[in-house]
C-alpha cells in the first residue's frame, strides 16, 4: 500500500526566507506525485505534480518540487516566502494500479513571521 | 475555471440525525470524490463515483454512504450521525476517466460539520 509521511506537522519562516516542506512516499514503483495548498477556510489548490521526466517541477505561486527516486521524497522549495503562503500544504501521491486513489500526508501548516 | 461547490461552509446536528452534504461541478467530470479532513490525518477518502450511479469503497467507508444520480452532483449522506463524524468534509472532482490517477483533482471549499 501506498503511504505518505510529511514529517513536519508546523513550520515558521521569516518573510523573505526560504523554504523547504518535507514530504515522504512509500510506494514500490514510479508514483506520480502531488503538492496541494489549503488556505483557511478554502479547498486545496493545486501546486505542483510529477508524473515523469525531468525530475524537478515548478509550479504556480513560485513553488518548485524535486523528485528524488533514491530518497523516496519529494521535497517542496520557495526561495523567498510571502506572508501570503501562510496555509497548509499537503504531499499526496497515487498509482495507476492504485484506481483512483490519492493518498495524502498529514499536511504540514506553515506561519510565515513579518 | 473547474468549479466545485458544496451546498454548506458550515452545518450542525444531533447525534442520530440523517445528514446530506451536496456537491456540485460544473465541467462535465467522471470521477467525484468525498474526503474527510482531520488535523494530523490528512484527507482520507470516504467514497468515489467514476460514473452516474457507480460508487468505489475508499478507505472509510463505514457510516457513509453515497449518491451519484446526476454526472454533475455527488452527494454524501450520513445515515444516522454520530460525534465522531465532526470534521471537515471535502468533495473533489476529476476529468478524463481514461486518464488515470495521473489527473489533476479540483476541490471544493469543504463543509465543516458538528455532530453534537
Amino acid at each position: 500500500a501506498q503511504s505518505v509521511t510529511q514529517p513536519d506537522i508546523h513550520i515558521t519562516v521569516s518573510e523573505g526566507a526560504s523554504l523547504e516542506l518535507r514530504c515522504n512516499y512509500s510506494y514500490g514503483a514510479t508514483p506520480y506525485l502531488f503538492w496541494y495548498v489549503q488556505s483557511p477556510g478554502q479547498g486545496l489548490q493545486l501546486l505542483l505534480k510529477y508524473f515523469s521526466g525531468d525530475t524537478l517541477v515548478q509550479g504556480i505561486k513560485g513553488f518548485e518540487a524535486e523528485f528524488k527516486r533514491s530518497q523516496s521524497s519529494f521535497n517542496l522549495r520557495k526561495p523567498s516566502v510571502h506572508w501570503s503562503d501562510a496555509a497548509e500544504y499537503f504531499c499526496a501521491v497515487g498509482a495507476d494500479n492504485a484506481g483512483n486513489m490519492l493518498t495524502f500526508g498529514g499536511g504540514t501548516r506553515l506561519m510565515v513571521k513579518p | 475555471d473547474v468549479k466545485v461547490t458544496q451546498s454548506s461552509r458550515y452545518l450542525v446536528k444531533r447525534t442520530g440525525e440523517k445528514v446530506f452534504l451536496e456537491c456540485v461541478q460544473d465541467m462535465d467530470h467522471e470521477n467525484m470524490f468525498w474526503y474527510r479532513q482531520d488535523p494530523g490525518l490528512g484527507l482520507r477518502l470516504i467514497y468515489f463515483s467514476y460514473d452516474v450511479k457507480m460508487k468505489e469503497k475508499g478507505d472509510i467507508p463505514e457510516g457513509y454512504s453515497v449518491s451519484r444520480e446526476k454526472k454533475e452532483r455527488f452527494s454524501l449522506i450520513l445515515e444516522s450521525a454520530s460525534t465522531n463524524q465532526t470534521s471537515m468534509y471535502l468533495c473533489a472532482s476529476r476529468g478524463d476517466q481514461l486518464a488515470g490517477v495521473s489527473e489533476t483533482q479540483y476541490f471544493g471549499p469543504g463543509t465543516r460539520l458538528l455532530v453534537l
